[in-house]
C-alpha cells in the first residue's frame, strides 16, 4: 500500500533563517505531489505541485520553493523565513495516471511552522 | 469569484440531526469532485468521492449538479465524532486539487 511521510511535525525558526521540508512517498511511482499550506483558519492553498521529476510548477509568487530531486521525493525551501510564512504545510500525492477524471490526493501529516 | 465556494459555518446541530453542505464550483470543465473531511490540527482526510450520479456511503450521501455547479453532503443521524471541518475539492484539470474553506460542523449532545 501507498505511505506518504512528511517531517518534522513541528518547527519553530527565526525570521530570516532558512527552512527545507521534505516529503518522500511509498508504494508508487510517478506521483503527482503537491504542497499547500494552511494559514490558521483558512483553507488550503496550493503552493506547489510536480507531475514528474524536475517539473515544478508554482502557483502563487512567494517566498518559497521546491523540487523533486527524486520520483518520491518533494522538497519545500526558503532561504529567509518570513513572519507570514507560519502555517501549516501539507504534502499530498495523487496517482499520476489518473485518467481525465483524475483522482483524490492523500496528505502527510504536515509541518506545524512558526516562524519567530 | 473563487473557484471553489463554501459557507463556512460553523453548523451546530444535535446528535441525531441531518445537516447538508452546499459547495460551488466556478470551472464549468471540472471532472473529478470529492469531500474531506478535517479534523483540528490534523491534515485532510478523503471521505468519498462524488459521482455524476450521486452516490452514499453509510450515512453520507453526496449529489453533484452540473447544470448549477454545485456539490452537496448529506449527513443523517449525526454523531458526535462527526464534528469536523468538511472540505469540498474540485479538481482543476485532472490532477490540481483545488480546495473550498470548509465548513465547520458541531455536533452536540
Amino acid at each position: 500500500s501507498q505511505t506518504i511521510h512528511q517531517w518534522p511535525a513541528t518547527l519553530v525558526q527565526p525570521v530570516g533563517s532558512p527552512l527545507s521540508l521534505e516529503c518522500t512517498v511509498e508504494g508508487t511511482s510517478n506521483p503527482n505531489l503537491y504542497w499547500y499550506r494552511q494559514a490558521a483558519g483558512r483553507g488550503l492553498q496550493l503552493l506547489f505541485y510536480s507531475v514528474g521529476i524536475g517539473q515544478i510548477s508554482s502557483e502563487v509568487p512567494q517566498n518559497l520553493s521546491a523540487s523533486r530531486p527524486q520520483d518520491r521525493q518533494f522538497i519545500l525551501s526558503s532561504k529567509k523565513l518570513l513572519l507570514s510564512d507560519s502555517g501549516f504545510y501539507l504534502c499530498a500525492w495523487s496517482v499520476g495516471t489518473g485518467g481525465p477524471r483524475g483522482t483524490e490526493a492523500f496528505f502527510g501529516q504536515g509541518t506545524r511552522l512558526t516562524v519567530v | 469569484r473563487k473557484e471553489v465556494e463554501q459557507d463556512p459555518g460553523p453548523f451546530n446541530v444535535p446528535e441525531g440531526a441531518t445537516v447538508a453542505f452546499n459547495c460551488t464550483y466556478s470551472n464549468s470543465a471540472s471532472q473529478s469532485f470529492f469531500w474531506y473531511r478535517q479534523d483540528c490540527r490534523k491534515e485532510p482526510k478523503l471521505l468519498m468521492s462524488v459521482y455524476s450520479s450521486g452516490n452514499e456511503d453509510g450515512r453520507f450521501t453526496a449529489q453533484l449538479n452540473r447544470a448549477s455547479q454545485y456539490i452537496s453532503l448529506l449527513i443523517r443521524d449525526s454523531k458526535l465524532s462527526d464534528s469536523a471541518t468538511y472540505l469540498c475539492v474540485v479538481n482543476r484539470g485532472s490532477y490540481i486539487p483545488t480546495f473550498g474553506r470548509g465548513t465547520s460542523l458541531i455536533v452536540h449532545p
